[in-house]
């Protein structure tokens, strides 16, 4: 059974930094391109980063490039998301995909970060 | 950047009546189409990729169908699960990925 567990996320204030990490198991964690996608309190879902199977290819939303950091370490099955100069639009719940079949096949719950002075 | 536009925004129907959902882009994605499906307090679950394509364990009572900037995801007869927050998500053209603004299936 595929599983993702995000874990990390916090209340931190604005200009902070926070890493953000997800357990993977059930699968062949390093045959897999990963994602991080958000969702603010009570709106839609936004693409933030993914990053290549191997880390040697890495994609970021406009909104985040320059302050996050995605990452993965094959070894330890998880992924990684470095947070740095954090604004409160960043507020939100984090999830960790699985890319599979041009889609998300598999998400993990999501660790809420909040950005709030 | 691909724009993703979902309506109805909101759709009230009862169960066993038929949903017909659209999602349309502002250019073509082939058929790099998916559709979610959201709960509240959980996270989204892949219904349909690649336009037409059931996910794993998905009842034949999802369906999906369109090509270049129109598509449709369709829910034959609705039973109370159904009732949900539904997106569209493309991968054609990337980065980025983008997701449409969701539609509302509530109970009527």
């Amino acid at each position: 059974e595929v599983q993702l567990v995000e874990s990390g996320g916090v209340v931190v204030q604005p200009g902070g930094s926070l890493r953000l990490s997800c357990a993977a198991s059930g699968f062949t964690f390093d045959d897999y391109t990963m994602h991080w996608v958000r969702q603010a309190p009570g709106k839609g879902l936004e693409w933030v980063s993914l990053i290549s199977w191997d880390g040697g290819s890495t994609y970021y939303a406009d909104s985040v490039k320059g302050r996050f950091t995605i990452s993965r370490d094959n070894s330890k099955n998880s992924l990684y998301l470095q947070m740095n100069s954090l604004r409160t639009e960043d507020t939100a719940l984090y999830y960790c995909a699985k890319e599979g079949g041009n889609a998300f096949d598999y998400w993990g719950q999501g660790t809420l970060v909040t950005v709030s002075s | 950047e691909i724009v993703l536009t979902q309506s109805p925004a909101t759709l009230s129907l009862s169960p066993g009546e038929r949903a017909t959902l659209s999602c349309r882009a502002s250019q073509s994605v082939s058929s790099y189409l998916a559709w979610y499906q959201q709960k509240p307090g959980q996270a989204p679950r892949l219904l349909i990729y690649d336009a037409s394509n059931r996910a794993t364990g998905i009842p034949a009572r999802f369906s999906g169908s369109g090509s270049g900037t129109d598509f449709t995801l369709t829910i034959s007869s609705l039973e109370p699960e159904d009732f949900a927050v539904y997106y569209c998500q493309q991968r054609s053209n990337w980065p980025p990925w983008t997701f449409g603004q969701g539609t509302k299936l509530e109970i009527k």
